[in-house]
């Protein structure tokens, strides 16, 4: 079936640096996607959307860029903070499907 | 403050036992979702419900059975069938089935562990 993952597992940032996080996905019809940010132990807390009729969207701090040519999907963390340390998900869908999660990609802030 | 819980937090479960999994929500959700997550992994669907008294399976439904008698309310049922239930427990809810801005509320989850 189709599916959604990530380039690298883990990523190492300095303090202050910025971040970018990146998605593949395979299905040509998906249309919403999303990035959630899980903390250990917790569940996933939504940071940002996006519909595929746009290629970018600005959030506090957060940028997500969409290449439809490509299928890919990135996440921007501007002056990566210790908070900022989680793995993130992205996810997509098409229509009225349930979200399709990727594995995960582990953010750690070098202070 | 609206939100939905999940309870326990933690719960073990002895082989051969059946354990449910309450998820509750007071956001007027439609939807309502089940995710299992894996050390390392991402989060697979194991049933999901767009409206009262219907659900679907998702991708791993074998070895777990849900109900959706009431809006608020989308227990899951970890059955004996399923024979490696140890994992971190995730509900959800969005608005409608549709994509609501902002995606799916999520619980805090249960940790099930068999002993």
């Amino acid at each position: 079936g189709e599916s959604v993952g990530l380039h690298l597992p883990t990523l190492s940032v300095q303090e202050g640096d910025n971040s970018i996080i990146n998605c593949a996905y395979s299905n040509s019809a998906s249309d919403y996607f999303i990035w959630y940010k899980q903390e250990s132990g917790k569940g996933p807390q939504f940071i940002i959307d996006i519909r595929s009729n746009m290629d970018k969207r600005q959030g506090q701090r957060v940028t997500v860029l969409l290449n439809k040519t490509v299928k890919h999907l990135s996440l921007q963390i501007a002056a990566t903070q210790p908070g900022d340390s989680a793995v993130y998900f992205c996810a997509e869908s098409s229509g009225n499907t349930p979200l399709v999660f990727g594995k995960g990609t582990r953010l750690s802030v070098i202070a | 403050d609206g939100g939905i819980t999940q309870s326990p937090k933690y719960l073990f479960r002895k082989e051969g036992q059946n354990v449910t999994l309450s998820c509750e929500q007071n956001l007027n959700h439609d939807a309502m979702y089940w995710y299992r997550q894996d050390p390392g992994q991402g989060l697979r669907l194991i049933y999901y419900s767009q409206i009262v008294n219907d659900f679907q399976k998702g991708d791993i439904a074998e070895g777990y059975s849900v109900s959706r008698e009431k809006k608020e309310s989308f227990p899951l049922t970890v059955t004996s069938a399923q024979k490696n239930p140890t994992a971190f427990y995730l509900c959800a809810s969005s608005i409608t089935s549709g994509q609501g801005a902002g995606g799916y509320t999520f619980g805090s989850g249960t940790r099930l562990t068999v002993v």
